[in-house]
């Protein structure tokens, strides 16, 4: 079975730091691009953080932009999200979703449970 | 960054009846060298993540990938996308979102309420 688990969520102070992990199985993993996207509690989708299969190309959303870093470890087969400088509004729940692209990003078609991200003093 | 505009925010139909979400683009979806728009639809339900429900605006996630019912079908081009459910279902109730990958940012749409009436 195809499956993606997060893992690291938790509560942190402003200005913290958290790691967050995921894992993924039934698939080779090296094959596919992987993101990270965010939901605040209510609210819509928002797309944080991609990495190519190979880890040579990341693209962030500019609100993360010099505070968070995708990276892979395909020998793992597990993504990461370090996250520094956290504000209140990045606040939420944070989903690896895996992508159909190939060359460049697509659609995700494999999403994970997510993992809830706190910050808050 | 590329803006998608979904309509309406909430919507409540019967059950059988047909639903129907638009998702506008505010740059056209279509590449040119190879005809397709770059626009998926996903279901996600209370206390889910996201499903993939649509690619390229009409290609349906086939049901041996993760079992989308028939009654789903996507369909528009260029700017201007629809998602329709021909026939509600009690677990169809959900919210719905187009997403973009034609560019970077992947931007979605902010999301469509289904509910029952």
């Amino acid at each position: 079975e195809v499956q993606l688990v997060e893992s690291g969520g938790g509560l942190v102070q402003p200005g913290g730091s958290l790691r967050l992990s995921c894992a993924g199985t039934g698939f080779t993993f090296s094959l596919y691009w992987m993101n990270w996207v965010r939901q605040v509690p209510g609210k819509g989708l928002e797309w944080v953080a991609n990495i190519k299969q190979d880890g040579s190309e990341k693209y962030y959303v500019d609100s993360v932009k010099g505070r968070f870093t995708i990276s892979r470890d395909n020998a793992k087969n597990s993504l990461y999200l370090q996250m520094n400088s956290l504000r209140a509004e990045d606040t939420a729940v944070y989903y690896c979703a895996r992508d159909r692209g190939g060359a460049d990003p697509y659609y995700m078609d494999v999403w994970g449970k997510g993992t809830t991200v706190t910050v808050s003093s | 960054d590329i803006v998608l505009t979904q309509s309406p925010d909430s919507l409540s139909v019967s059950l059988g009846e047909r639903a129907t979400i638009t998702c506008k683009s505010s740059q056209s979806l279509l590449y040119s060298s190879n005809n397709k728009n770059y626009l998926a639809w996903y279901r996600q339900k209370p206390g889910q993540p996201p499903q993939l429900l649509i690619s390229w605006a009409s290609m349906r996630t086939s049901l041996r990938e993760s079992g989308v019912p028939d009654r789903f079908s996507g369909s528009g081009s260029g700017t201007d996308f629809t998602l329709t459910i021909s026939s509600l279902q009690a677990e169809d109730v959900a919210v719905y979102y187009c997403q973009q990958y034609y560019d970077t940012p992947l931007t979605f749409g902010g999301g469509t309420r289904v509910e029952i009436k």
